[in-house]
C-alpha cells in the first residue's frame, strides 16, 4: 500500500497570507488527523476528520481550518499567517481514528 | 483534559547500554497508549501500542513497554541499544471509546554513541 502523502513538502509564505496543505491518506483509511510539530511544543493536535466530518478539534484558533473529501483526502487551511505558524505540519491517517496512526512526511511551512 | 509527560528530553547513551524512557499520562478513564519513533529524516512510525490485555507489550526492534495503571505510566525499555536507535521518541495517549483527542508528549531525543 502507498503511504500517506503530503503536498507541498516545503512552503514559504509571508505574514498575512493564507496557505492550503494537502494530505492523501492510505487507501481504506477514513480518519485523517492534522498535527503541528515545533521543537518547543512537540506534536499538537489540530483536528481530525472522519467520513468528511470534523470529529475532533484541538485548541487552535479559527484561522486553522480543514476539510475532508469523499475520497478521504484532506486539506488544511491557515489564514492570516503569523510568524508563530512556522512549523512542520503532519498529517496522519488511520482506519477508525483511535488506532495506530500512519504519518506522512509533513509540510514544512516557513512564515517570513 | 488529558496530558502526557515525558521526563527525559535528551538522553545520550553508549551502544549496549540499557534504555528506559519515562512516560506518564493524566486521564481518569480507559486509555490507549502508544510509542512512536521518528528516525532522522524519516516519518513518525509506530513502535508499539497498548489497548488492553497483557500490560507488557513488545514492539519492533526489541523495544517493549509496560503499562502500570496505578502509576499512570507507560515506560519504554530496551535492554541493549544500538547506534541505529538514535531517534526522537514520542509517547501518546488517546481515550478509549467515543470522542478522543490524541495527546502526544514533547518527545525524547535519544543519541546513541557507537
Amino acid at each position: 500500500k502507498a503511504g500517506v502523502t503530503q503536498t507541498p513538502r516545503y512552503l514559504i509564505k509571508t505574514r498575512g497570507q493564507q496557505v492550503t496543505l494537502s494530505c492523501s491518506p492510505i487507501s481504506g483509511h477514513r480518519s485523517v488527523s492534522w498535527y503541528q510539530q515545533t521543537p518547543g511544543q512537540g506534536l499538537q493536535f489540530l483536528f481530525e476528520y472522519f467520513s468528511e466530518t470534523q470529529r475532533n478539534k484541538g485548541n487552535f484558533p479559527g484561522r486553522f481550518s480543514g476539510r475532508q473529501f469523499s475520497n478521504s483526502r484532506s486539506e488544511m487551511n491557515v489564514s492570516t499567517l503569523e510568524l508563530g505558524d512556522s512549523a512542520l505540519y503532519l498529517c496522519a491517517s488511520s482506519v477508525q481514528g483511535e488506532d495506530e496512526q500512519f504519518f506522512g512526511p509533513g509540510t514544512r511551512l516557513t512564515v517570513l | 483534559a488529558q496530558s502526557v509527560s515525558q521526563h527525559n528530553h535528551h538522553v545520550i547513551l553508549s551502544e549496549a547500554a540499557s534504555l528506559e524512557l519515562g512516560c506518564n499520562y493524566s486521564y481518569g478513564g480507559t486509555v490507549n497508549l502508544f510509542w512512536y519513533v521518528q528516525y532522522p529524516g524519516q516519518h513518525l512510525q509506530l513502535l508499539l501500542k497498548y489497548f488492553s490485555g497483557d500490560p507488557l507489550v513488545k514492539g519492533i526492534k526489541g523495544f517493549e513497554a509496560e503499562f502500570i495503571k496505578s502509576k499512570f505510566s507507560f515506560n519504554l525499555r530496551k535492554p541493549s541499544v544500538q547506534w541505529s536507535d538514535t531517534a526522537e521518541y514520542f509517547c501518546a495517549v488517546t481515550s478509549s471509546g467515543g470522542s478522543y483527542i490524541p495527546t502526544f508528549g514533547r518527545g525524547t531525543s535519544l543519541i546513541v554513541h557507537p
